[in-house]
């Protein structure tokens, strides 16, 4: 069974930075793009990264590009979501997701994870 | 990156069936067919039902179709079932590598 377990939220001030990792498990997860979602409370989905199977290409929303980096460790099955200079706009759930299901990448994303919360707050 | 356009709520009666609709650009929707669907109940993480416009996951329902016309996607939810009600979003990928979600609809069966 797929599997996806982020961790890594929690409180930070604006300005901090955070980390958020994605472990993963029951797939060959060197062979699969991979995903951040993030939603805020009360709004909707928004996509905020993407990184290819290797890591060596990345894509990002505008609203974080230049803030947050994706990567992965393909040894350890693990995804991460480095973030900096956090704003009280980011606080959202954010969740990972396997992505290669359609045709080409970032497409369609199944499964997600259980997701992690993110509070921006001073 | 504008989010692609969906009406906030749709309803209809079990057995019927209701549409929701999603409109993006010429850079997104209407540039490829690679557009997706997710059921999302609020106390759950958000389903894959529809992939690349028409294609369902293995294990859903086929009372969910999708279809795409010019910069407009749409998914078909037939005999609707009182656990049909959630948000559903539609979300296409655009000339920039990027993912875009819709706004979300909420479907209300009464």
């Amino acid at each position: 069974e797929v599997q996806l377990l982020e961790s890594g939220g929690g409180l930070v001030q604006p300005g901090g930075s955070l980390r958020l990792s994605c472990a993963a498990s029951g797939f060959i997860f060197r062979n699969y793009a991979m995903d951040w979602v993030r939603q805020a409370p009360g709004k909707g989905l928004e996509w905020v990264s993407a990184i290819s199977v290797s890591g060596v290409s990345t894509f990002y929303a505008n609203s974080v590009k230049g803030r947050f980096t994706v990567s992965r460790d393909n040894s350890k099955n693990t995804l991460y979501l480095q973030m900096h200079s956090l704003r009280a706009e980011d606080t959202a759930i954010y969740y990972c997701a396997k992505d290669g299901v359609g045709v080409t990448w970032p497409d369609a994303l199944d499964p997600w994870g259980q997701g992690t919360m993110v509070t921006v707050t001073s | 990156q504008s989010a692609l356009t969906q009406p906030a709520s749709v309803s209809g009666s079990p057995g019927q069936s209701i549409t929701i609709s999603c409109t993006g650009t010429s850079s997104d929707v209407g540039g490829f067919d690679y557009v997706s669907w997710y059921q999302h109940y609020s106390d759950k993480v958000p389903k894959l039902i529809i992939f690349d416009v028409s294609n369902r996951p293995s294990g859903v329902s086929n009372r969910f179709s999708g279809s795409k016309s010019g910069s407009t996607a749409s998914l078909t939810i037939s005999g609707l079932q009182a656990e049909d009600e959630a948000d559903y979003y539609c979300s296409s990928y655009t000339t920039s590598s990027t993912l875009v979600f819709g706004g979300g609809t909420k479907v209300t069966v009464l």
